[in-house]
């Protein structure tokens, strides 16, 4: 069946310019998690949407990041006046309502700011 | 706060060695961990999952132990191939909550 998947591939954008990635999760799947992975920082946690649950946003760098789950499937991260170090590849992964499930991840969205 | 640490950073084997990449975290209260395979540019492959409870996990030449009350986990890859290749990394997941908190990784490379 189909995967995880993420679009754009990729995004170059101006400093200051908000930006939009999308995450499909798996059909099915009730968690969704965004990650980012940099150079220096490594895979980091972002956010996690848990079904209808307050959604746990702890690893929010700043406030110029927001994601949205529409309809609990699929998500939307925003940031917004992007900076240059928000340069990094965005990860998406979904898995089952338990808690012990499997994470899986989607291909990534590379943003680039200039 | 958990904190997880991979060794080596990187790593270096002719073909069909058999080779332990290491993961070690802090806070042994874990729900599960997973091994994880990463091609340059792509995203992540999940390889392996253990529960809490469990103590290994076996897929293929793949397996993997896990010893919570020691905080460490190994990839045991046997007879090793040039298409193995890639980085591996690990991640934890604690008990507070869903994310998973992941090592810097291990790059492998192989040698034909």
């Amino acid at each position: 069946g189909a995967g995880v998947s993420q679009s754009p591939s990729n995004k170059v954008t101006e400093k200051g310019k908000d930006v939009e990635l999308r995450c499909d999760p798996i059909s099915g799947h009730t968690a969704l998690y965004w990650y980012r992975q940099s150079l220096g920082q490594g895979l980091e946690f972002l956010i996690y949407f848990q079904g209808n649950s307050a959604p746990d946003k702890s690893g929010l760098p700043s406030d110029r990041f927001s994601a949205e789950r529409t309809g609990g499937s699929v998500s939307t991260l925003t940031i917004q006046r992007t900076q240059q170090e928000d340069s990094a590849v965005y990860l998406c992964a979904s898995s089952l309502v338990e808690r012990g499930a499997e994470q899986y991840f989607g291909p990534g969205t590379r943003l680039t700011v200039t | 706060k958990q904190e997880v640490t991979q060794i080596p950073a990187a790593l270096s084997v002719p073909e069909g060695e058999n080779l332990v990449l290491n993961c070690s975290f802090t806070d042994s209260a874990i729900y599960n961990l997973q091994w994880f395979r990463q091609d340059p540019g792509k995203g992540l492959t999940s390889l392996l999952l253990i529960q809490s409870s469990q103590r290994e996990q076996t897929s293929g030449r793949l397996n993997a132990s896990l010893d919570k009350s020691s905080g460490r986990s190994t990839l045991y890859i046997a007879a090793s191939q040039p298409g193995d290749s890639a980085t591996y990394l690990c991640a934890v997941k604690d008990n507070q909550g869903g994310k998973l908190i992941f090592g810097q990784g291990t790059e492998l490379s192989v040698k034909p």
